[in-house]
């Protein structure tokens, strides 16, 4: 089945200052990339997605890339703010699996 | 769009009792629903999918009979812990499959704790 990895597990950072939080996955048919953001007691929201035959997307602050070959995509966050702070979980899924397989999951401090 | 709810948002209940959480779909149908099982600091754990009209499937480890799970239209799932014990305690997260063609986002519902006494 799909292996997930995320790194890393905790991410400080300062206001202003740009946070990176990378995936990578064992199933070369996983073709849907989706991030979720996790604030305490709450459920994950979906902030960004990219499917495989896309390399790059972007939303405003937020942009996510995708290297199919090497099976990694990483979430890119810039000018990072305090209520940025919160869980951030990668996970992927292939057409053929509903369910989608989670990372562990990053806690992004973004400190004023 | 793509609002998913959860009733209800915390439930506490003695031993050996029966709780049912419900899931909604709010403004889109899911034929697909799914529900999950989050620890403190910890990634999300999927229990079961569920499919609108059929049986859920279940992931390994996960019992069937205590953890029943009904998905009687597109837009409502239940999962209903049967006798619980305190080790059911935790966070318990549904998420929805949009319906559409092509349509892969998955949206999660805000979660429910639940805690056994």
């Amino acid at each position: 089945g799909e292996n997930v990895e995320q790194h890393p597990s905790t991410l400080s950072v300062q206001e202003g200052d740009s946070a990176v939080i990378k995936c990578t996955y064992s199933d070369s048919a996983s073709n849907y990339f989706p991030w979720y953001k996790q604030e305490l007691g709450k459920g994950p929201q979906l902030i960004i997605d990219i499917r495989s035959n896309v390399g790059e997307k972007k939303d405003q602050r937020i942009a996510v890339t995708l290297n199919k070959t090497a099976k990694h995509f990483s979430l890119h966050i810039t000018e990072t703010q305090p209520e940025d702070s919160a869980v951030y979980f990668c996970a992927a899924r292939s057409d053929s699996g509903y369910a989608l397989n989670f990372g562990k999951g990053t806690s992004l401090l973004v400190t004023p | 769009g793509a609002v998913v709810s959860q009733h209800p948002s915390r439930v506490i209940c003695k031993s050996g009792t029966s709780v049912k959480i419900e899931c909604r779909s709010l403004d889109f149908q899911a034929t697909t629903m799914f529900w999950y099982r989050q620890f403190p600091k910890q990634s999300l754990m999927l229990m079961a999918t569920s499919n609108e009209g059929s049986k859920a499937t279940y992931e390994q480890g996960v019992e069937k009979d205590k953890f029943l799970i009904n998905h009687a239209s597109l837009t409502l799932s239940t999962l209903t812990v049967t006798s619980a014990h305190p080790e059911d305690s935790s966070f318990y997260i549904c998420s929805a499959r949009v319906s559409t063609s092509g349509g892969r986002e998955q949206y999660f519902g805000p979660g429910t704790r639940l805690t056994v006494t």
